[in-house]
């Protein structure tokens, strides 16, 4: 089955860069997000990645692909307070079920 | 825009009262989405509606019953909860791959 794994929690220095990492097991994704989620919201994509791509850039965000080792991350340049949440990575596979799998989220919190 | 709405924003219930959540977009998205998220655990999806129809139960118990009236509207009607159905209950809606979440109702079984 399909399974997607995460690092618990990140701590960084506003100004600092930040990279999540998220490891995924089904060959068959071909659509890669991250949401974020502020306490008591709902989710927010803020990006995502086909998987015939390796690297997508938009703005302050960065999404590297890595289809053999099938891990995705994102780094998030001159982080601000602003950027504590928790992060989810997310795959949909070809199977047509348009259903999203996410991982466990990353805490990521930012220390002025 | 892409804006999904949800009411109520905070919903508190008893086990034997009956309510419903709503959720609303006027994306033009024809697929709708409910997921579950328990405390500090991603969502969990538990139905899903394509052109109105019911494409995707994934085995979620009969006192959550889905109802999508028209395409631009999803309900959820809730019946002899459990308080382990206490949770943050999201709505979401996609027109290709890229699905777009509201903010979630906070439910409290009682």
């Amino acid at each position: 089955g399909e399974d997607v794994e995460q690092s618990l929690f990140l701590s960084v220095r506003e100004g600092d860069s930040s990279v999540i990492n998220c490891t995924y097991t089904d060959s068959s994704s071909t659509y890669l997000y991250w949401y974020k989620q502020e306490p008591g919201a709902g989710l927010q994509l803020l990006t995502y990645i086909f998987s015939n791509m390796d690297m997508k850039q938009d703005q302050r965000l960065t999404v590297l692909l890595n289809k053999k080792d099938k891990h995705l991350s994102l780094r998030i340049a001159d982080t601000q307070t602003g950027d504590s949440a928790i992060y989810f990575c997310a795959e949909i596979s070809d199977t047509g079920r348009r259903a999203l799998t996410f991982g466990s989220g990353t805490r990521l919190q930012v220390q002025p | 825009d892409t804006e999904v709405t949800q009411t109520p924003k905070h919903l508190v219930m008893g086990m034997t009262n009956k309510k419903s959540l709503k959720c609303e977009q006027h994306m033009g998205h024809r697929a709708m989405y409910w997921y579950k998220q328990k405390a500090k655990k991603p969502p969990e999806l538990m139905f899903v509606y394509s052109y109105e129809k019911l494409s995707i139960n994934e085995s979620v118990p009969s006192r959550f019953s889905p109802e999508c009236p028209n395409s631009s509207l999803l309900n959820l009607h809730l019946h002899a909860l459990q308080p382990e159905d206490s949770a943050l209950y999201l709505c979401a809606s996609s027109h290709s791959h890229e699905q777009y979440f509201g903010p979630g109702t906070r439910l409290t079984v009682t």
